[in-house]
């Protein structure tokens, strides 16, 4: 099993509609959550933190189930520019061994 | 400007040829990475550094890979004897700590092309 996993995608949708973004881990001890934005040929960026009783960030929002070792990314009222690739991250532990990343999710949003 | 700076920001080079990358972090970072992604992936973790200690290496890195960071500040990465298979964005990051809380800086990166 992949340390990380992620819906393959392509997600393609309409400027307006809400989209959701699973991921998976396989360490029960990885302390720390991520979802990062790669926009082509760029860098990642964070987007943002996961915390355990989920977060909110204008139309994203974030949530973590520990137990089942799931973490998702909803985005609401999907815009243009929200056009990129979602990582999916983890980190081992706290004590602080690397991030590892998923492949990605691509998303496309048309107009 | 006090984002991760990397260099040089393309890299073509013959196969067999030695190549060196550089990372200059955040200036109040301590903990510097380095991954490898290639198309259609996500980054690769290859190694990383607290201050001057290389704390882990990925079963990525092989022996024809070395990364210092002798300082504790700036680090270079560098591949002996280049292959194909080692075409790929080298992208570094810092954090302030264990990037528990607000993950890591990513620089632009260092995309080579070996022919």
């Amino acid at each position: 099993r992949k340390e990380v996993e992620q819906d393959p995608g392509p997600f393609n949708v309409p400027e307006g509609a809400t989209v959701a973004f699973n991921c998976t881990y396989s360490n029960s001890a990885s302390q720390s959550f991520f979802w990062y934005r790669q926009d082509c040929r760029k860098e990642p960026k964070l987007l943002m933190s996961v915390y355990s009783s989920g977060n909110e960030d204008g139309r994203f929002t974030a949530q973590l189930n520990r137990a089942s070792q799931y973490i998702s990314l909803l985005i609401r009222d999907s815009k243009l520019s929200d056009s990129a690739t979602y990582l999916c991250v983890v980190n081992k532990d706290q004590a602080g061994t690397a991030l590892i990343f998923g492949k990605g999710t691509t998303l496309s949003v048309s107009s | 400007d006090t984002g991760v700076s990397q260099d040089p920001r393309h890299k073509i080079t013959k196969r067999g040829q030695n190549v060196t990358f550089r990372c200059d972090p955040i200036s109040e970072h301590n903990r510097l990475y380095w991954y490898r992604q290639t198309l259609g992936q996500g980054p690769e973790f290859l190694t990383y550094f607290q201050n001057e200690a290389q704390l882990e290496k990925s079963r990525l890195l092989s022996d024809r890979f070395s990364a210092e960071r002798p300082k504790g500040s700036f680090s270079t990465l560098e591949i002996q004897r280049t292959e194909q298979g080692d075409s790929a964005m080298y992208l570094c990051a810092s954090s302030l700590g264990a990037g528990g809380v607000y993950g890591y800086t990513f620089g632009s990166g260092t995309r080579l092309t070996v022919v």
